[in-house]
């Protein structure tokens, strides 16, 4: 099966900043990967999804890169807002049409 | 369009009592999920169905049963709720073909057995 996990549980960054936040996954026959934010009491929302035949995706403020050879992947926020303060997660998946959930990066942006 | 709509959006039971949570979407999406989100443990797939008809288990489906009612409709049911049940529920849809994967999420349900 599919494991995905986060580099780290929590992220504080200043407002303006750029803030780069991880994600390593296990199956290396995920084909699929996205990006969800979600805020307080809220349901995720999707930021970004990119496929295996890429490596590097950019949406506005965000970019996600991906390497296959080491199983990471990574979401990059561009001039951090407040508004960016949420859990980011990142999930994996292919052509079964599951998806994987990671355990979420708590992202705090501080004026 | 309002997307993916869930009901109840809070919910109390006791221990024993059943219940059933509605999910409804308006995408025409083929395939729909239930996850369970429990704190630092990410949203976990307790039951999806592909399509219209079908319904397959997820990675905690232990104490829970789905009902896929027709192509809008996705219902979860708790038989006999437990304390371990309390959790944010989410349903989710997709359009299923190989062209997009995204899912799209309803508000969540937040529920409690005492």
């Amino acid at each position: 099966g599919e494991s995905v996990g986060l580099h780290l549980p929590t992220l504080s960054v200043q407002e303006g900043d750029n803030s780069i936040i991880n994600c390593a996954y296990s199956n290396s026959a995920s084909d699929y990967f996205i990006w969800y934010k979600q805020e307080s009491g809220k349901g995720p929302q999707f930021i970004i999804d990119i496929r295996s035949n890429m490596d590097k995706r950019q949406g506005q403020r965000v970019t996600v890169l991906l390497n296959k050879t080491v199983k990471h992947l990574s979401l990059q926020i561009a001039a951090t807002q407040p508004g960016d303060s949420a859990v980011y997660f990142c999930a994996a998946g292919g052509g079964y049409s599951t998806l994987t959930f990671g355990k979420g990066t708590m992202l705090l942006v501080s004026p | 369009n309002a997307g993916v709509t869930q009901t109840p959006k809070f919910q109390v039971l006791k221990t024993g009592q059943s219940m059933t949570l509605q999910c409804a979407q308006d995408m025409n999406h083929n395939s729909m999920y239930w996850y369970r989100q429990d704190p630092g443990m990410g949203l976990r797939l307790i039951y999806y169905s592909a399509s219209e008809g079908t319904t397959d288990k997820g990675e905690v489906p232990n104490g829970y049963n789905v009902s896929r009612l027709n192509k809008r409709e996705f219902s979860l049911r708790l038989e006999s709720a437990a304390p371990s049940q309390t959790s944010v529920y989410f349903c989710a849809s997709t359009h299923g073909s190989t062209s997009s994967y995204e899912q799209y999420f309803g508000p969540g349900t937040r529920l409690t057995v005492t």
